[in-house]
């Protein structure tokens, strides 16, 4: 089973809002991934999770917080949002890199996100 | 040069026809490689990795060529369901939790 969860699917939020998305998954997987995808854009790596802890950070705004509960869940918690943030936020797992070998990624179906 | 280049089209082409399309990287020290297919308003889909020998998985034929620093998906038979956008990713480098997506090539099949 390959399967990724995000919810929500779709959320409209205020600037002045504080909302979470969360993701999960139970492939055993142990790197998750935030990516955030504009229209007609490829996905851009936001936040990286290797063994619950953060990896990599793309130098996202702080307005964007991570938080990685345990080794099957993932959360973006978002707050004091700009408009140019609506995008589709998609999450991502994979098996740890090993070696010289990076491992496939596996989506979510991703969470529609309206800042207004 | 970016580091994942593809020629975005839109590559229309009618049902029944052999599409292949090129992805070339900029970083030699890159060692994994993906296709992904995305559809409208969808995820991302792992379609093929990408392996020196190449691999084939029924019409679809994806290779690597390493001294030239590109990789390319050949799709045979083309089928009106393989309408999507193809992602080509790579790794920056050698054991890289990060992938580098190009901008993807919008495919159109048409009956």
């Amino acid at each position: 089973d390959t399967e990724v969860t995000q919810t929500p699917k779709h959320l409209v939020m205020g600037m002045t809002n504080k909302k979470s998305l969360k993701c999960e998954q139970h492939m055993g997987h142990r790197a998750m991934y935030w990516y955030k995808q504009k229209a007609k854009k490829p996905p851009e790596l936001m936040f990286v999770y290797s063994y619950e802890k953060l990896s990599i950070n793309e130098s996202v705004p702080s307005r964007f917080s991570p938080e990685c509960p345990n080794s099957s869940l993932l959360n973006l918690h978002l707050h004091a949002l700009q408009p140019e943030d609506s995008a589709l936020y998609l999450c991502a797992s994979s098996q740890r890199t090993s070696g010289g070998s990076t491992y496939e990624q596996y989506f979510g179906p991703g969470t529609r996100l309206t800042v207004t | 040069r970016k580091e994942v280049e593809q020629d975005p089209g839109p590559f229309n082409v009618p049902e029944g026809a052999t599409v292949a399309f090129n992805c070339t990287y900029s970083n030699s020290a890159s060692q994994s490689f993906f296709w992904y297919r995305q559809d409208c308003r969808k995820e991302p889909k792992l379609l093929m990795s990408v392996y020196s020998s190449g691999n084939e998985d029924g019409r679809f034929t994806a290779q690597l060529n390493r001294a030239s620093q590109y990789i390319s998906l050949l799709i045979r038979d083309s089928k009106l369901s393989d309408s999507a956008t193809y992602l080509c990713v790579v790794t920056p480098q050698g054991g890289s939790e990060k992938l580098v997506f190009g901008k993807g090539m919008k495919l159109t099949v048409n009956p």
